[in-house]
C-alpha cells in the first residue's frame, strides 16, 4: 500500500491568513492525488483532484500542486468557513489511502 | 444530481455480520465509468477505503479487510451493498458509501451512517 502522510497535524490561523498543507506519498503517484475539506458531521467534500485541478464550485482561494511524491494545498486567504481538517488521498493504485488529516482551527 | 444514501442497522453484536445497503438516486450505477465505493472512518480518525464495486459486479477490496468483506451490486434497484463478517468493536465507524469517478477520487459521498458494534 501506498502510505500518505501530512504536515502539520495541526495548524492555528486567522481569517485572511495564507494556510499550506504538505502531503508527501511513500511512493511516487504521478499527480494522482485528491485533497478533501471535511467539517464536523459531515461527509468529506473533494475540493482538488489530478493534483491541480479545482473541483467544481470550490473557491479559488483553494489551490493544489505537486506531482511524484510531493503535494500542497495552499488556501490563499482563509475564510471562516474553511476551518475544518483536510485530508490528502493517493488515487495512483489500490487500496486508495488517505493521509492522517491536517486540522485547521482558530487561532 | 447524483445522491447516495445509506442504510441498515446502527448496532451490530460482536462475531455478527455487518450489512449496509447504498441506495443511488440521480444517476444510474448501470451507466458505466464510475467505481461505488465503500469508505469507513472510526471515531475521531481518519479515512479508510474498504473497497469498490463496478456496475459489472467486479470487485477490488483492501487488503486488510479482504477476507471479512463481500460488496455486491443490484442495479433493478440501483443500490450497492457492504457486508463484513466476524465483527468486533475495532469495526465501529462511521460508513460511507461514495462514487469514485475517473480521477481516482470521490465526487459524491452519502452522508455517513454510524455503524457500532457492541454487545
Amino acid at each position: 500500500d501506498i502510505q500518505m502522510t501530512q504536515s502539520p497535524s495541526s495548524v492555528s490561523a486567522s481569517v485572511g491568513d495564507r494556510v499550506t498543507i504538505t502531503c508527501r506519498a511513500s511512493q511516487g503517484i504521478s499527480s494522482w492525488l485528491a485533497w478533501y475539506q471535511q467539517k464536523p458531521g459531515k461527509a468529506p467534500k473533494l475540493l482538488i483532484y489530478a493534483a491541480s485541478s479545482l473541483q467544481s464550485g470550490v473557491p479559488s482561494r483553494f489551490s493544489g500542486s505537486g506531482s511524484g511524491t510531493d503535494f500542497t494545498l495552499t488556501i490563499s486567504s482563509l475564510q471562516p468557513e474553511d476551518f475544518a481538517t483536510y485530508y490528502c488521498q493517493q488515487a495512483n493504485s489500490f487500496p486508495r489511502t488517505f493521509g492522517p488529516g491536517t486540522k485547521v482551527d482558530i487561532k | 444530481q447524483v445522491q447516495l444514501q445509506e442504510s441498515g442497522p446502527g448496532l451490530v453484536k460482536p462475531s455478527q455480520t455487518l450489512s449496509l445497503t447504498c441506495t443511488v438516486s440521480g444517476g444510474s450505477i448501470s451507466s458505466g465509468g464510475y467505481y461505488w465505493s465503500w469508505i469507513r472512518q472510526h471515531p475521531g480518525k481518519g479515512l479508510e477505503w474498504i473497497g469498490y464495486i463496478y456496475y459489472s459486479g467486479s470487485t477490488y477490496y483492501n487488503p486488510s479487510l479482504k477476507s471479512r468483506v463481500t460488496i455486491s451490486v443490484d442495479t433493478s434497484k440501483n443500490q450497492f451493498s457492504l457486508k463484513l463478517s466476524s465483527v468486533t468493536a475495532a469495526d465501529t465507524a462511521v460508513y460511507y458509501c461514495a462514487r469514485d469517478w475517473p480521477f481516482g477520487c470521490v465526487d459524491v459521498w452519502g452522508q455517513g451512517t454510524t455503524v457500532t458494534v457492541s454487545s
